[in-house]
């Protein structure tokens, strides 16, 4: 098993610009989460996916995030537009259900200019 | 605030020592999670105790739960230098929906 698989694995964009990062869950697995990394914030949840259904989008930050899963072996988080603050690692996780072991990806890091 | 907070924040220790990080939340819990996360890398999951649990091991880990203290702790036996990491608890909070809480971690430096 290839594990949940995230690209790209580096970002770097201005201002402004669109980004859109990728995760593909691992085979199986029903639950998908979406995670923020930075220094001053930790780990924060954006997103959660049961069965490709949003369940929980209080995390995301305003609108102009947003989170799809078309189907189960898919999900983009989009950011339009960026800003500088929303430079940080963004894991994507998978689960076989809600709060067992979540596994996760290797992360994007992203940088907006 | 975060629903787990974890204690302290940093730890250096020598190899073969043992490591003890202790973990605090507020509310009732299904279950709380231990992961850990080496630099660059993305969190793996360690352990996994359930609220009717009070101790599990795994290996050189040993995490015990006190529920009625809302408290854990995760402790690595023998430490080596490549359990240098930040880990990190997750609860599992009651009626929160099946979704994780995480702690801002604690960095575990272990000196060869």
């Amino acid at each position: 098993d290839a594990g949940v698989i995230q690209s790209p694995r580096h970002e770097v964009t201005e201002m402004g610009q669109e980004v859109t990062l990728r995760c593909k869950p691992i085979s199986g697995h029903n639950s998908l989460f979406w995670y923020r990394q930075t220094m001053m914030r930790g780990l924060e949840l954006l997103i959660y996916f049961n069965n490709n259904v949003p369940i929980d989008d209080s995390g995301m930050p305003e609108d102009r995030f947003s989170a799809k899963m078309p189907n189960a072996s898919f999900s983009t988080l989009k950011i339009q537009p960026s800003e500088p603050r929303d430079s940080a690692v963004y894991f994507c996780a998978s689960s076989l259900g809600g709060a067992t072991e979540q596994f996760f990806g290797p992360g994007t890091r992203l940088t907006v200019l | 605030s975060q629903q787990g907070e974890e204690d302290p924040q940093a730890l250096s220790i020598q190899e073969g020592e043992n490591a003890t990080m202790n973990c605090s939340y507020k509310t009732s819990i299904n279950n709380l999670q231990w992961y850990r996360q080496n630099s660059g890398r993305g969190l793996v999951h360690l352990i996994l105790i359930r609220s009717n649990e009070r101790e599990k091991h795994s290996g050189r880990l040993r995490v015990t739960l006190d529920t009625s203290k809302k408290s854990s702790s995760l402790l690595i036996t023998a430490s080596r230098a490549a359990d240098t990491a930040s880990y990190f608890c997750a609860t599992d909070p009651t009626g929160a929906n099946s979704k994780l809480t995480f702690g801002k971690g604690i960095t575990l430096s272990v000196r060869p």
